[in-house]
């Protein structure tokens, strides 16, 4: 089946610009995680959706970046006003059930580039 | 806190040798660990994982890891390493005790890229 799907796959932008990052997950996962991954890096935990609940932010680095879920199902990350240090590897994972035996699986990342 | 230590950046063997990458942790519950592996320009593919029960779990492409409670680690291992095996190597801890909005997250280490060579 289809796995999880991110898009743009690559974003080159100028600095002070905002974007938009995209994740569609696995059909019927009802959690969803972002991270970031930056060069000689490990992955930096993002933010966290569950069902309804209120989303874990705890893991964003500023008030620049925000994220929602629309319908339980796609997510949306913004980044503001985009730094150089933004640039990064984005990952996005979703898991069928958040309880800590399921493994999650990882789109393929959208690459920013913060020019 | 929850944490993983990766101590090799870097592991490079021979083909046909045994390998092994090392992870240790740390959590305040029981550990639900994890193995993923990155090819280059790809997303993380899940290789295994320990939850509870036998120590020594078995996965994906042959390999296998081992529980250690008393050392905290849960390194990494194949019996004969292939070249196709080369790629970067995330260990990551989810905690048992983990509640609401915690519950789900996943604590990884820096990654150890693994180099095999023929």
């Amino acid at each position: 089946g289809a796995g999880v799907s991110q898009s743009p796959s690559n974003k080159v932008t100028e600095k002070g610009k905002d974007v938009e990052l995209r994740c569609d997950p696995i059909s019927g996962h009802t959690a969803l995680y972002w991270y970031r991954q930056s060069l000689g890096q490990g992955l930096e935990f993002l933010i966290y959706f569950q069902g309804n609940s209120a989303p874990d932010k705890s893991g964003l680095p500023s008030d620049r970046f925000s994220a929602e879920r629309t319908g339980g199902s796609v997510s949306t990350l913004t980044i503001q006003r985009t730094q150089q240090e933004d640039s990064a590897v984005y990952l996005c994972a979703s898991s069928a059930d958040p309880i800590p035996t399921y493994e999650q699986y990882f789109g393929p990342g959208t690459r920013l580039t913060v020019t | 806190a929850q944490s993983v230590a990766q101590p090799e950046d870097q592991v490079n063997v021979a083909e046909g040798n045994p390998l092994t990458v090392k992870c240790t942790y740390s959590v305040s519950g029981n550990p639900y660990l994890f193995w993923y592996v990155q090819y280059p320009n790809r997303g993380l593919q899940f290789l295994l994982k320990y939850i509870t029960g036998d120590n020594l779990v078995k996965g994906s492409y042959g390999f296998e890891a081992e529980f250690n409670k008393s050392q905290t680690s849960f390194h990494l291992k194949k019996p004969s390493a292939l070249v196709s095996d080369s790629a970067l190597y995330f260990c990551a801890v989810r905690d048992s005790r983990g509640r609401g909005s915690t519950l789900g997250r996943l604590y990884f280490g820096r990654g150890t890229q693994l180099t095999v060579w023929p």
